[in-house]
C-alpha cells in the first residue's frame, strides 16, 4: 500500500508570509506526482503534475520542487493571500492492476488572516 | 465547456439501501474515477475506468460497482448501505489513463446513510 504523508496538517499564516509544506511519499516505482488544491465549497483543482527528479514548477505565487530520489516534494507560496486559504494535497499514481490509481495523502490545510 | 458533472448534489440513503450515483466527464476526457472523501482523509480511491473498461480498483468491498458509458459517463453503485458509506463522493476525468493527466474533480455528492 502506497503510503503518502503531508505536513504539517495544518498551518496558520498571516497575510504577506510565505510558506512551504512538504509531501512524502515512497521513492521506489515512482510515476509521477500531482498537487491539488481545493478550496471550502469547490471541487479539488489542479495545480502541478511533476515526473522528472529536480522538477520545479511555477504558477504565479505557488511553485513547487521535486525530489524522486528520497521521496519528497516541497509545495511553496510566496507572499500567502486569503484567497490560498485552502487545503492542499498531493497524489502520486501506483501502479493498479491494468493502470493506474492515484492515492492522495491526508492534505495541508492553510489558513491566511488578513 | 462545461466542467465534470455530478449528480445528485446531496442523497440520504437508509441502512441496506442501494445507491447510484452518476457523473458526465469534461467533453473529449475518456477517463473517470471515483473517490469517497471523509473529514480529516483525502480522498480514497475506488475505482478508474477507461473506454468502457475498469483499469484501477481501490480496497473497497464488492458492495461497490461501477461502469461507464459509451458517452464516457459512468456510475458509481453502491449496495447494502452501511453507516460507514457517510461520504463525499467525488469523481473526476481526465483525457486519458496514464499518471501525467491531471485529474477534473466534480463537486461531488454527498451521501448520508442513516
Amino acid at each position: 500500500i502506497l503510503n503518502v504523508e503531508q505536513s504539517p496538517q495544518s498551518l496558520h499564516v498571516q497575510e504577506g508570509d510565505s510558506t512551504n509544506f512538504t509531501c512524502s511519499f515512497p521513492s521506489s516505482n515512482f510515476y509521477a506526482l500531482h498537487w491539488y488544491r481545493w478550496e471550502t465549497a469547490k471541487s479539488p483543482e489542479a495545480l502541478f503534475v511533476m515526473t522528472l527528479n529536480g522538477d520545479e514548477k511555477k504558477k504565479g505565487r505557488i511553485s513547487a520542487t521535486l525530489n524522486t530520489k528520497e521521496g519528497y516534494s516541497y509545495l511553496y507560496i510566496k507572499g500567502s493571500q486569503p484567497e490560498d486559504s485552502a487545503t492542499y494535497l498531493c497524489a502520486p499514481p501506483s501502479a493498479n492492476t491494468g493502470g493506474f490509481k492515484t492515492i492522495f495523502g491526508a492534505g495541508t490545510r492553510l489558513f491566511v488572516k488578513a | 465547456d462545461a466542467g465534470v458533472t455530478q449528480s445528485p448534489t446531496h442523497l440520504i440513503k437508509t441502512r441496506g439501501q442501494h445507491v447510484t450515483l452518476r457523473c458526465s466527464p469534461i467533453s473529449g476526457h475518456k477517463s473517470v474515477s471515483w473517490y469517497q472523501q471523509v473529514l480529516g482523509q483525502g480522498p480514497q480511491f475506488i475505482f478508474q475506468y477507461y473506454e468502457k473498461e475498469e483499469r484501477g480498483r481501490g480496497n473497497f468491498p464488492d458492495r461497490f460497482s461501477a461502469r461507464q458509458f459509451p458517452n464516457y459517463s459512468s456510475e458509481l453503485n453502491v449496495n447494502a448501505l452501511l453507516l460507514g458509506d457517510s461520504a463525499l463522493y467525488l469523481c473526476a476525468s481526465s483525457r486519458g489513463p496514464g499518471v501525467e493527466s491531471p485529474l477534473h474533480f466534480g463537486n461531488g455528492t454527498r451521501l448520508t446513510v442513516t
